[in-house]
């Protein structure tokens, strides 16, 4: 069935660098693709998303790239700011319904 | 406009009961989805809902189920409960049919003992 792998699974940067969190989905029928943010104790929160006809997609400090050849998607965070630590998930969907999650990045943003 | 709400929020049971979960969607969304949350596994898919029919199913066992009421509120079961249970069970709504963004409810802390 889908998998989907995220990589790494702890980052650690220094506050102004940037992030980038890359996932792999295996089903090439896949076409949507969105990142979720969670903070300790609370819900996901949709940070960005992106669909199987777009490469790439920006807001703000947050980009989103979609490589469909290689079935790789990646979530790139600029000039990266203490209130950006979290954990952040990425989450593949064939339009069936069904997301399917990584096991999520905990990324920590050293002041 | 509401969020996603759910009840309740902590739970605790044991061994070999059930437990029922509700899910409330934002007002006009009709799509509500389940996941489990545990730290190793991250959120895994449980089953999905529209106008009242399961369209989609992950891969967990037959004492998971669920069901979705006409005005779109959702409640999920877990009967004969074990202590792989305990986890952080969300629920979330859209709005479309199709794959769309999905707002999380706050969750339900459920802990078997």
């Amino acid at each position: 069935g889908e998998n989907v792998e995220q990589h790494p699974s702890t980052l650690s940067v220094q506050e102004g660098d940037s992030a980038v969190i890359k996932c792999t989905y295996s089903d090439s029928a896949s076409n949507y693709f969105p990142w979720y943010k969670q903070e300790l104790g609370k819900r996901p929160q949709l940070i960005i998303d992106i669909r199987s006809n777009v490469g790439e997609k920006k807001d703000q400090r947050i980009a989103v790239t979609l490589n469909k050849t290689a079935k790789h998607f990646s979530l790139h965070i600029t000039e990266t700011q203490p209130e950006d630590s979290a954990v952040y998930f990425c989450a593949a969907s064939e339009g069936t319904y069904k997301y399917i999650f990584g096991t999520g990045t905990r990324l920590k943003v050293l002041a | 406009k509401a969020g996603v709400t759910q009840t309740p929020r902590y739970l605790i049971k044991t061994r070999g009961q059930q437990v029922t979960l509700s899910c409330s969607p934002i007002s006009g969304h009709r799509s509500v989805s389940w996941y489990q949350q545990t730290p190793g596994q991250g959120l895994q898919f449980l089953f999905e809902y529209f106008s009242e029919t399961q369209r989609n199913k992950g891969n967990f066992p037959g004492r998971f189920s669920g069901r979705q009421f006409s005005n779109s509120r959702s409640e999920m079961n877990v009967s004969t409960l074990e202590l792989g249970d305990s986890a952080l069970y969300l629920c979330a709504s859209s709005l479309l049919r199709e794959s769309d963004e999905q707002y999380f409810g706050p969750g339900t802390r459920l802990t078997v003992t």
